[in-house]
């Protein structure tokens, strides 16, 4: 079975700085890897998404994320956050299991990120 | 545009009474599932389901009941709810591309 670990439950930087936010998996096989952002009382939306290929995956609003196979880690990664990138950042995994069948997700306990004007 | 919706979006309920959380989708995705969303705890999966007519149980499936009638739609069962069910419900629909859609949530409080 896989699973997700964000270490960082609550993370604070100012508006203009960088952002990396931390997401490690385990997996008995090299899964597909998602990050969510939910803002308050919303539903989640999809940031980005890994399958395969180049590890260096761009998203939405300027958010990119790193694959790495060695270090079982997807981290989240923004050059210049904006307070309205203020929300809880989920991560979350899933293995493929047959053509035509379900994909579960795992889910880590998510982060929160406050961002200071 | 992916869409899926929830109704109700909050809901009181009493202990010992039945509630019946609903979702439908216009994406034409095979997969729904529903989780619950609890400080501490991230998401966690209650029961899924691969299309209409089939239901299975996810992780945390005690107390649970679900249904899917049609492609379009999926609802959650609690017939005896208990005050551990309250909890932010988010319902998902996902195929293929293996990335899932969300709802905007209900809140369910059982008092």
């Amino acid at each position: 079975a896989q699973s997700v670990t964000q270490p960082d439950a609550r993370v604070t930087v100012s508006e203009g700085a960088s952002l990396q936010l931390r997401c490690k998996y385990s997996s008995s096989v090299t899964p597909y890897l998602f990050w969510y952002v939910q803002y308050p009382r919303q539903g989640l939306q999809l940031l980005l998404k890994y399958y395969s290929g180049d590890p260096v995956v761009q998203g939405v609003n300027g958010f990119e994320a790193e694959f790495s196979k060695s270090n079982s880690s997807f981290h989240l990664r923004k050059a210049s956050v904006h307070w309205s990138d203020s929300a809880v950042y989920f991560c979350a995994v899933s293995i493929f299991v047959a053509t035509g069948g379900n994909n579960k997700l795992t889910f880590g306990q998510g982060t929160v990120l406050s961002v200071i004007p | 545009e992916a869409a899926v919706t929830q109704s109700p979006r909050n809901k009181v309920a009493v202990t010992g009474g039945k509630v019946t959380l609903s979702c439908n989708q216009t994406n034409n995705h095979n997969n729904m599932y529903w989780y619950r969303q609890d400080t501490g705890h991230g998401l966690r999966l209650i029961h899924y389901s691969y299309g209409a007519g089939s239901t299975e149980k996810g992780d945390i499936p005690d107390g649970y009941k679900a249904s899917r009638p049609s492609q379009e739609n999926f609802s959650l069962i609690l017939e005896l709810a208990t005050p551990s069910q309250t909890s932010v419900y988010f319902c998902a629909s996902g195929d293929t591309g293996y990335e899932q859609y969300f709802g905007p949530g209900t809140r369910l409080t059982v008092l």
